[in-house]
C-alpha cells in the first residue's frame, strides 16, 4: 500500500519560532510537493522538487523554505512563523508521469 | 499563468436528485484530476483524466473532460449522503518542465440532505 506520511498531524508554535514540517513517501518517487490548504483559497503551491537537492518554487513560496536531501524524504521549513501561516499543510508525490499523485494526511499549524 | 475555477462552489441537494459540478481551466493542460476531501481529512483520489473526451466512472460519479473547451464535469447520479464532501479538480500545471505539480480550484463543498 502506497504511502505519505506527515510526522506532525497537529502542531501549535509560537511567533517567531522555526518550524519544521517532515514528508516521507516510500514509493520512490522523483516528485514530491508541499501545498497549504486555506478555507475559501483551495489548495496552493508552495514549493516542489523533482529530484534530490533539487526545489523549485510554487505559487507562495514567502517565509517558507524546503530541503530535499533524500529521495524519500521531503522538509517543508518555517525559518519565523508568522500568524497568517496557521493552515494545513498538505504533502503530496508522485513518479515521473504525474499520472497519480499521492497526499499525506495533512499537519494542521496553528501559529500563536 | 493557469487557473483553475470550478462552481458552483456550495451545492446542496436531496438524496436521489442529479448535478454536475463545472470545472473550467484557463490554458492547455494534458492532465485533469478529480479529489474528494472529507472534513478533517485527507485527500483521496478519484479521477485522472489524460485525454480529450476521457470518461471515467465510479459508482454515482462520472467525470469527463473536453480539452478544447477547457472544461471538466463531474456528474452525481442519484446522490446519497455518503458523498457529502468536498470535491476539488485539479489541473497539471508546468512548473520547471516537472509532471505531477497540480493547480487546484478552490473547491465544491457538497451536501446531500435526506
Amino acid at each position: 500500500d502506497v504511502k505519505v506520511t506527515q510526522s506532525s498531524r497537529y502542531l501549535v508554535k509560537r511567533t517567531g519560532e522555526k518550524v519544521f514540517l517532515e514528508c516521507v513517501q516510500d514509493m520512490d518517487h522523483e516528485n514530491m510537493f508541499w501545498y497549504r490548504q486555506d478555507p475559501g483559497l483551495g489548495l496552493r503551491l508552495i514549493y516542489f522538487s523533482y529530484d534530490v537537492k533539487m526545489k523549485e518554487k510554487g505559487d507562495i513560496p514567502e517565509g517558507y523554505s524546503v530541503s530535499r536531501e533524500k529521495k524519500e524524504r521531503f522538509s517543508l521549513i518555517l525559518e519565523s512563523a508568522s500568524t497568517n501561516q496557521t493552515s494545513m499543510y498538505l504533502c503530496a508525490s508522485s513518479g515521473p508521469s504525474g499520472n497519480t499523485i499521492y497526499f499525506g494526511e495533512g499537519s494542521w499549524l496553528t501559529v500563536v | 499563468e493557469l487557473k483553475v475555477e470550478q462552481n458552483p462552489l456550495f451545492l446542496s441537494m436531496q438524496e436521489g436528485k442529479n448535478y454536475t459540478i463545472y470545472c473550467n481551466y484557463s490554458t492547455t493542460s494534458d492532465r485533469l484530476y478529480w479529489y474528494r476531501q472529507d472534513p478533517g481529512k485527507s485527500l483521496e483520489s478519484l479521477f485522472v483524466l489524460l485525454s480529450n473526451g476521457a470518461v471515467k466512472q465510479e459508482g454515482r460519479l462520472m467525470a469527463s473532460l473536453d480539452t478544447k473547451a477547457r472544461l471538466s464535469t463531474l456528474h452525481i447520479t442519484a446522490a446519497v449522503h455518503d458523498l457529502s464532501a468536498t470535491y476539488f479538480c485539479a489541473v497539471g500545471g508546468n512548473y520547471g518542465g516537472s509532471q505531477g505539480n497540480l493547480i487546484f480550484g478552490k473547491g465544491t463543498k457538497l451536501s446531500v440532505k435526506p
